[in-house]
């Protein structure tokens, strides 16, 4: 069965910083782009950032680009978001998914 | 990025009514491998997003028949052959043909 179980999500004051995980199994992990997609209360779905396969590739929406990066560590088959200078507008519920399987997100809230 | 403009964005439905909901894009997702990268995803209350149909019309393993998808280029439909009271959320399609990833907006499906 394939599983995705993000974690990491905090409470976190602005400008302060956080890392989400996201375990993969069930599945060939290093055979899939990954991508984190996030979903702020009561809104929409909003894609985040992806990466490629090996890692080498990596593609982020332009409001977090330079404060956020993916990676990923196929011997441990999970993906990482380290997200640097958290704003108010980043407090979403973030999942990980490979566009088709979803995890069940984990929940950052950045405020004062 | 591509626009994915979806209609309506609620739907109000008895048990076992048949209902459709549209999905346009900007440009068409037929991709140079001859693929097209539609995906109808249902995020039920309180969960995260479930994948229903992937490739426009390829029912996703355990998902009902009463689901079905057609389309192309930039017209795509989900319908719900007799809505059942577990179709009750929100309909989302998404599309990976074109970098970065995008959803539509979502359509709310209640149940009368």
């Amino acid at each position: 069965e394939v599983q995705l179980v993000e974690s990491g999500g905090v409470l976190v004051q602005p400008g302060r910083s956080m890392k989400l995980s996201c375990a993969a199994s069930g599945f060939t992990f290093s055979s899939f782009p990954m991508a984190w997609v996030r979903q702020a209360p009561t809104k929409g779905l909003e894609w985040v950032a992806t990466i490629s396969t090996s890692g080498g590739s990596t593609y982020y929406r332009d409001s977090v680009k330079g404060r956020f990066t993916i990676s990923r560590d196929n011997a441990k088959s999970t993906l990482y978001l380290q997200m640097d200078s958290l704003r108010s507008e980043d407090t979403a519920t973030y999942y990980c998914t490979t566009g088709g399987a979803w995890g069940q997100g984990t929940l950052v809230t950045v405020s004062s | 990025d591509v626009v994915l403009t979806q209609t309506p964005p609620t739907l109000s439905a008895t048990i076992g009514q048949s209902v459709s909901i549209s999905c346009r894009s900007s440009q068409s997702l037929l991709d140079s491998d001859g693929d097209t990268y539609l995906n109808w995803l249902l995020q039920r209350p309180g969960q995260s997003p479930q994948l229903l149909i992937y490739s426009v019309s390829n029912l996703e393993s355990g998902v009902p028949n009463r689901f079905s998808g057609s389309g192309s280029e930039t017209d795509f439909t989900l319908k719900i052959s007799g809505v059942e009271a577990e179709d009750l959320g929100v309909y989302y399609c998404m599309q990976a043909t074109h970098a970065p990833l995008t959803f539509g907006s979502g359509t709310k499906l209640e149940i009368k």
